[in-house]
This record gives structure tokens, C-alpha cells and sequence, in this order.
């Protein structure tokens, strides 16, 4: 089946700096991807949609300047968690569309000291 | 937009037993309905799913069932297995060829099987 990795699986930083997170499909193009927060034992909350070649779409309330996506390609998005704090520590995953289905990745659990 | 309650939270079961998850979803277009699996700290992974022009399918233990009048979608376990422990999430969408087929999860349901 589909794969996609996602790097690093675990970070952590500290206060105000920034974190980069990489999705990969990698047997597939994927022309949306998707990103994803988790919270223990909690449904996975989908933060924005991430369209190759355009801007992502943010769902309501994820402020789109803290995190920042870029679809550069058809088999890479990246998310970046600006001006981290405690409170976006959290389990970020991505997901790749095939068709109809969708494929996650790993996941990345972000820590901010 | 769409909303997907899953019921139970939990469900314990015996080894060798089935398991029944229910989902209801609110929007009668949505077309496509994926179950999941998680293991703890683990990604989702892809269990069954089944598309609006179907009832039933069925792979091996698993088998998932619609009622699109009612709108309501249900994932069966037979046989279970230790193996089987996880949360499993139920999701619905609208899926066509240019839509971006946004997934709706619902809560979860923890799924321990004790031997």
C-alpha cells in the first residue's frame, strides 16, 4: 500500500524558536496533503489542508502565520511551527490522499520546553 | 459542515468474541466512510472502508456496514484477538474528483481484548 513517512518522529525545543516538520508520500504523488494534531487520548483534529502549487487551507481557528505549510512538490509538505511554545507541544501527524484515501504518516511528537 | 459521533468510548470483549463500533454522521451527501486503527503512538492505519453505493464488505474478521437512510455506519470485529487491542476511529466525507475530501473523525473507541 501507499506510504509516507514523516521527519523527525520526536522534537524537542525550546521557547520561541521554530520547528520544521516534512511529509513525504513515497511511492505516490499526492496532490493534497493533510495535517493533523492529536492530543492524548483524544480524535484527530485536522488544522489545514495543503493543495501542491497554491496556498493551504486553515480550518477555523489555527492561526495560519504560527504554522506555516508549504507544498512544494507532489510528494513533499512541510509544516512549520514558528514562535513554538508549551502549548503546541502535541503529536502533529500528516496524511497523503491516493484517490479517495487517505495515508498517514508516523507522526511527530513536538515538545517546547 | 460534517459531524461524526461514535459510540462506545471504550469496549472491552473476550478473546475470541466480536466487536461492534457505531458511527452517525450528519450529512447525507458524504459519500465515503474509512475505518482506522491506532495503536498507541502509533499512525492511523487503514483498516476497511466502504463507498455509499454499497450495504456491506467484508475482509476476513472485519467487516463494515451502511445505512445510508439512516446515516449510520458500523465496524465489526469477529474472532477477536489480542491484537485486536487499539482505537479504532470511524471518519465520513464527500469525495469527487475535485473536491479535497476533507475526513471527519469521529471520538474514538478503545478497543481492549482480554485473553
Amino acid at each position: 500500500g501507499a506510504v509516507v513517512s514523516q521527519h523527525p518522529s520526536r522534537v524537542i525545543c525550546k521557547s520561541g524558536t521554530s520547528v520544521k516538520i516534512e511529509c513525504r508520500s513515497l511511492d505516490f504523488q499526492a496532490t493534497t496533503m493533510f495535517w493533523y494534531r492529536q492530543f492524548p487520548k483524544q480524535s484527530l483534529m485536522l488544522m489545514a489542508t495543503s493543495n501542491e502549487g497554491s496556498k493551504a487551507t486553515y480550518e477555523q481557528g489555527v492561526e495560519k502565520d504560527k504554522f506555516l505549510i508549504n507544498h512544494a512538490s507532489l510528494t513533499l509538505s512541510t509544516l512549520t511551527v514558528t514562535s513554538a511554545h508549551p502549548e503546541d507541544s502535541s503529536f502533529y501527524i500528516c496524511s497523503a490522499r491516493e484517490g479517495e484515501t487517505q495515508y498517514f504518516g508516523p507522526g511527530t511528537r513536538l515538545t517546547v520546553l | 459542515g460534517e459531524n461524526v459521533e461514535q459510540h462506545p468510548s471504550t469496549l472491552s470483549v473476550q478473546e475470541g468474541d466480536s466487536a461492534v463500533i457505531k458511527c452517525t454522521y450528519s450529512d447525507s451527501a458524504s459519500n465515503y466512510f474509512p475505518w482506522y486503527k491506532q495503536e498507541l503512538g502509533k499512525r492511523p492505519q487503514l483498516i476497511i472502508d466502504i463507498r455509499s453505493n454499497v450495504g456491506e464488505k467484508k475482509d476476513q474478521r472485519i467487516a463494515v456496514t451502511l445505512n445510508k437512510t439512516a446515516k449510520h455506519f458500523s465496524l465489526h470485529i469477529t474472532e477477536t484477538q489480542p491484537e485486536d487491542s487499539a482505537v479504532y476511529f470511524c471518519a465520513a466525507s464527500l469525495w469527487t474528483t475535485d473536491s479535497w475530501g476533507k475526513l471527519q473523525f469521529g471520538a474514538g473507541t478503545q478497543v481492549v481484548v482480554t485473553p
